[in-house]
C-alpha cells in the first residue's frame, strides 16, 4: 500500500540554525500538506501546497518558514532560523484531490536547543 | 519552563464492548469531518470521513454520526480490541471548497482493558 514517508525520524538542531525536514508525498497525490503537533497538544495545520504554490497557510506559517518540491517526489519544509517553540513533531500529509482523504506521514521530531 | 499540554480525556472500554468517542465542531460552514486515530510515536491514521449532507456512515467496525443542529461528530466502534487503544481526533474542513485546511479536535485516549 502506497504510504507518505519523511527523514529523519529525529532532528536535534540548535537554535538559529536552518533545517530542511523532508517528505517524499503518495505518488499519484496532488496536494500535499504540513502540520505540527507540539508535545501533549493538537495538530495544528501549518500550509498546503498545490500546483507548485502555496494554496493556504496559518499564522503560524510566518517568513521563518517555507516549502519547496524540489522534484518530482520530494516535499520539503525548511525552518530558517529555529526557535525553541519550534520543537514539535511535524507531519507531511498528501492527498488526490483537495477535498479528499489526506494521508499522514510517519512524521519528523523536531528538537531545537 | 515546562509548557503544559492538554489534557486529554480518557474512555476506557473493556475488550468486547462498543466505544463512543464524541467531539463538537465549531464552524458551521464545515461540509467535511474526518476521525484520525493516533498511536504513539506515529502519524495520524484514516479511519472513515463524512460528508455534510450525509448523517451517519459506515466502515468496518466503525460508524461516524454526523448531528449539523448541535455540531456533534460521534465515532463509535464496535467490539473494541486491544489494539483500538490511541488517541482519536477528530478534524473538519472549515473552508470548503478549498484546499482542506485541515482544524483538528483536542483528541480522546481510548484506552482498552482486558
Amino acid at each position: 500500500e502506497p504510504e507518505v514517508t519523511q527523514t529523519p525520524s529525529h532532528q536535534v538542531t540548535q537554535m538559529g540554525q536552518e533545517v530542511i525536514l523532508r517528505c517524499v508525498p503518495i505518488s499519484n497525490h496532488l496536494y500535499f500538506y504540513w502540520y505540527r503537533q507540539i508535545l501533549g497538544q493538537k495538530v495544528e495545520f501549518l500550509v498546503s501546497f498545490y500546483n507548485n504554490e502555496i494554496s493556504e497557510k496559518s499564522e503560524i506559517f510566518d517568513d521563518q518558514f517555507s516549502v519547496e518540491r524540489p522534484d518530482g517526489s520530494n516535499f520539503t519544509l525548511k525552518i530558517r532560523s529555529t526557535k525553541l517553540e519550534d520543537s514539535a513533531m511535524y507531519f507531511c500529509a498528501s492527498s488526490e484531490g483537495n477535498d479528499s482523504e489526506q494521508f499522514f506521514g510517519p512524521g519528523t521530531r523536531l528538537t531545537v536547543l | 519552563g515546562e509548557s503544559v499540554g492538554l489534557h486529554l480525556p480518557t474512555l476506557s472500554v473493556q475488550e468486547g464492548d462498543n466505544s463512543i468517542i464524541n467531539c463538537a465542531y465549531s464552524n458551521s460552514a464545515s461540509d467535511y469531518f474526518i476521525w484520525y486515530k493516533q498511536e504513539s510515536g506515529k502519524g495520524p491514521q484514516f479511519i472513515i470521513d463524512i460528508r455534510s449532507n450525509m448523517d451517519k456512515r459506515q466502515g468496518q467496525r466503525v460508524t461516524v454520526l454526523l448531528n449539523k443542529t448541535v455540531k456533534h461528530l460521534s465515532l463509535q466502534i464496535a467490539a473494541t480490541q486491544p489494539g483500538d487503544s490511541a488517541v482519536y481526533f477528530c478534524a473538519e474542513n472549515p473552508d470548503p471548497g478549498t484546499a482542506s485546511k485541515l482544524t483538528f479536535g483536542t483528541g480522546t485516549r481510548l484506552q482498552v482493558t482486558l
